[in-house]
């Protein structure tokens, strides 16, 4: 079936490092592939998302692009902010449904 | 616009009692589902629905009902609360159309814990 897998955690950076947190997927066709973020004591909010092969998202600095050939979609961000801490979701869209990698918890110290 | 609201934010239960977990929405969304959340586990798929009416399970129904009689309202009901069934359990809902590419808007959570 399908699944998402993503890089454990905790990930702990300084302030201004460059972000990686890899995900990967197996997927019958070509499903939707999102990133969520989820700040301490809230509920989920989409980063960004990308809908077809090739296609690059981004918002607030992140971005991540719809690898068909690798089946991956990793997030990457140039500079992280202390701000950014938070736990991040990979996930993709089969037929409405989300299917959820476990998640990454970012910590950037100042 | 309120988005998805939830209630309770925290509920604590003893084992053999039973609960409903409210959800709704203002955007006039189709597709709602509920999903809980365990460490290390991300988020799974209770149960959801594509419309009033209209039901169905996902990764883990066993041992909770829905129900969805307005396209506002999607309530989760726990029959008889088990300590596995300790969690944040979060509602979600989306548009169905352009089905697959939809954002999903969450609600801020409900944290239940069952001794």
């Amino acid at each position: 079936g399908n699944s998402v897998t993503q890089m454990e955690g905790p990930v702990t950076l300084s302030e201004e490092a460059f972000l990686t947190i890899n995900c990967t997927y197996t997927a019958t066709g070509y499903p939707s592939l999102f990133w969520y973020v989820q700040y301490p004591g809230e509920g989920l909010q989409l980063l960004l998302k990308a809908t077809k092969a090739d296609d690059k998202g981004s918002n607030k600095g992140f971005e991540a692009t719809y690898r068909k050939e690798t089946t991956s979609f990793h997030l990457e961000k140039g500079s992280v902010q202390v701000s950014d801490s938070a736990v991040y979701f990979c996930a993709l869209n089969q037929g409405g449904k989300l299917i959820f990698g476990q998640g990454t918890e970012l910590s950037v110290k100042p | 616009n309120a988005g998805v609201t939830q209630t309770p934010k925290f509920q604590v239960l003893k084992t053999g009692q039973s609960m409903t977990l409210q959800c709704a929405q203002d955007m006039n969304h189709e597709y709602m589902s509920w999903y809980r959340q365990d460490p290390g586990m991300g988020l799974r798929l209770i149960h959801y629905s594509v419309g009033a009416g209209i039901t169905d399970q996902g990764e883990v129904p066993n041992g909770y009902n829905v129900s969805r009689s307005t396209t506002e309202d999607f309530p989760l009901r726990l029959l008889s609360a088990a300590p596995s069934q300790t969690s944040v359990y979060f509602c979600a809902s989306s548009s169905v159309q352009g089905q697959g590419k939809s954002e999903q808007y969450f609600g801020p959570g409900t944290r239940l814990t069952v001794t």
